[in-house]
């Protein structure tokens, strides 16, 4: 066990809806990621919060946003959904910014039908 | 920006054979090397990481070394089990220290 978790674990939803992601980081990490793996695809990094604020930017879609709360729990929100955005979502946690471990949650599966 | 390159994308070898896998980078900048492995259905584990300052490391059946002036650096596996079956990422920082990474690699170990 990692020590991030993530909720839920399954999440079935039709095309045009909206869904919320959740992620806990591990006890004093201050940094979190999210990354979206299509099926038998690499790790796409979406977006970096770093103790609330946005620390940076990769290949995240519009309809797609995060936030950071105080108590560093994160929400990935992905609205309008399309069939493409079926994947595993995950969210990683690091003590800092960078040249940090990143330790990684157990995944949320999507599906949209 | 940095890009990391992993080859081969594929990997299948015998059961007690060695494996290689190696990566490119392109920002002479980067600093911080991990390895991390994904098996089927599971979440990234951080297996091996290294620093710009040191050549190699190993732990166990596990190696990883550096070569900053060509910038490369290769994942080494030696006495492959089955268990060693999984996909392999490599990442380098870029000059943000954000992690770029690599596309994967799927090792196969045959019995």
């Amino acid at each position: 066990d990692s020590g991030v978790t993530q909720t839920p674990k399954h999440l079935i939803t039709a095309t045009g809806q909206r869904v919320t992601l959740r992620c806990s980081p591990r006890s004093g990490d201050l940094s979190v990621y999210w990354y979206q793996q299509s099926l038998d695809q690499g790790l796409q990094f979406l977006i970096q919060y770093y103790n609330g604020e946005e620390r940076a930017k990769g290949n995240i879609l519009e309809r797609f946003s995060a936030q950071q709360f105080p108590d560093l729990h994160s929400e990935l929100n992905l609205s309008s959904l399309e069939l493409g955005d079926s994947a595993l979502y995950f969210c990683a946690s690091s003590l800092g910014t960078s040249g940090n471990i990143q330790y990684f949650g157990a995944g949320t599966r999507l599906s949209v039908l | 920006g940095e890009n990391v390159e992993q080859h081969p994308s594929t990997l299948s070898v015998q059961e007690g054979d060695s494996a290689v896998i190696k990566c490119t980078y392109s920002d002479s900048a980067s600093n911080y090397f991990p390895w991390y492995k994904q098996e089927l259905g599971k979440r990234p584990q951080l297996i091996i990481d290294i620093r710009s300052n040191v050549g190699e490391k190993k732990d166990q059946r596990i190696a990883v070394t550096l070569n900053k002036t060509a910038k490369h650096f290769s994942l080494h596996i030696t006495e492959t089990q089955p268990e060693d079956s999984a996909v392999y990422f490599c990442a380098a920082t870029d000059s943000n220290y954000q992690l770029i990474w690599g596309a994967g690699t799927k090792l196969i170990i045959k019995p």
